[in-house]
């Protein structure tokens, strides 16, 4: 069974469009992330929450928003699409006080 | 706020070479400490962890071991092989703020 699961896996859309990315584990976990990963491969955290409730929300455009339905999935819509929102995201989840986190396969967006 | 600075790449090793990659950390209090794999492709995936000074993390003949006194968390490898061609990440997690903390990634490649 997947751990963390992700779709799309590869997303390609014009420029001023609107999408969204699933995220869902079953390990039942209460902390789930949004990474974004650019082409070398640096990784930024964008938003962690905890038991659907928004932790962390760093420096990110206000065209990305998440979504928690509940524990198990996190959501990341991502409106008006722009040429820099082009990379892999990432998301992740882990037990509340336990460092070690889970990541899903990823998912590459391109904007054209 | 906290910090991870990870030995910059690409290193390129001969099969059965020695593999050193340096990271150091800054942190308030005692974060546990982390080093992630991600292979072409995938996921970030947990290589091996320490929670506390001087503990090891071991894992597919790969080590690290948490130095507090010069906060380094430094892998090693006796002898890579071409499957461990990939990216590699240090981060640390402090539990007090309940957050991780994720070095640039230092990207290996293995020829034969």
């Amino acid at each position: 069974d997947t751990a963390v699961s992700q779709t799309p896996k590869y997303l390609v859309t014009q420029m001023g469009n609107d999408k969204s990315i699933k995220c869902e584990q079953n390990l039942g976990h209460d902390t789930m992330y949004w990474y974004k990963q650019d082409s070398k491969k640096f990784l930024k955290i964008m938003f962690s929450y905890n038991n659907k409730e928004l932790i962390i929300n760093e420096t990110v455009p206000n065209r990305f928003s998440p979504k928690s339905p509940d524990k198990a999935h996190l959501n990341l819509h991502i409106n008006s699409l722009e040429l820099g929102d082009s990379a892999v995201y990432f998301c992740a989840s882990s037990q509340v006080g336990v460092g070690e986190q889970f990541f899903g396969p990823g998912t590459r967006l391109t904007v054209l | 706020g906290d910090s991870v600075t990870q030995m910059e790449g690409p290193v390129t090793l001969s099969e059965e070479a020695f593999l050193t990659i340096n990271c150091t950390y800054t942190a308030t209090g005692y974060p546990s400490l982390f080093w992630y794999v991600q292979y072409p492709g995938e996921g970030l995936q947990l290589l091996l962890k320490a929670t506390k000074a001087d503990d090891k993390g071991s894992n597919k003949g790969f080590e690290a071991t948490y130095r507090k006194e010069t906060t380094s968390f430094h892998l090693e490898k006796g002898s890579v092989q071409v499957s461990d061609s990939a990216v590699y990440f240090c981060a640390l997690h402090n539990t007090n703020a309940g957050k991780s903390t994720f070095g640039d990634g230092t990207t290996l490649t293995v020829k034969p």
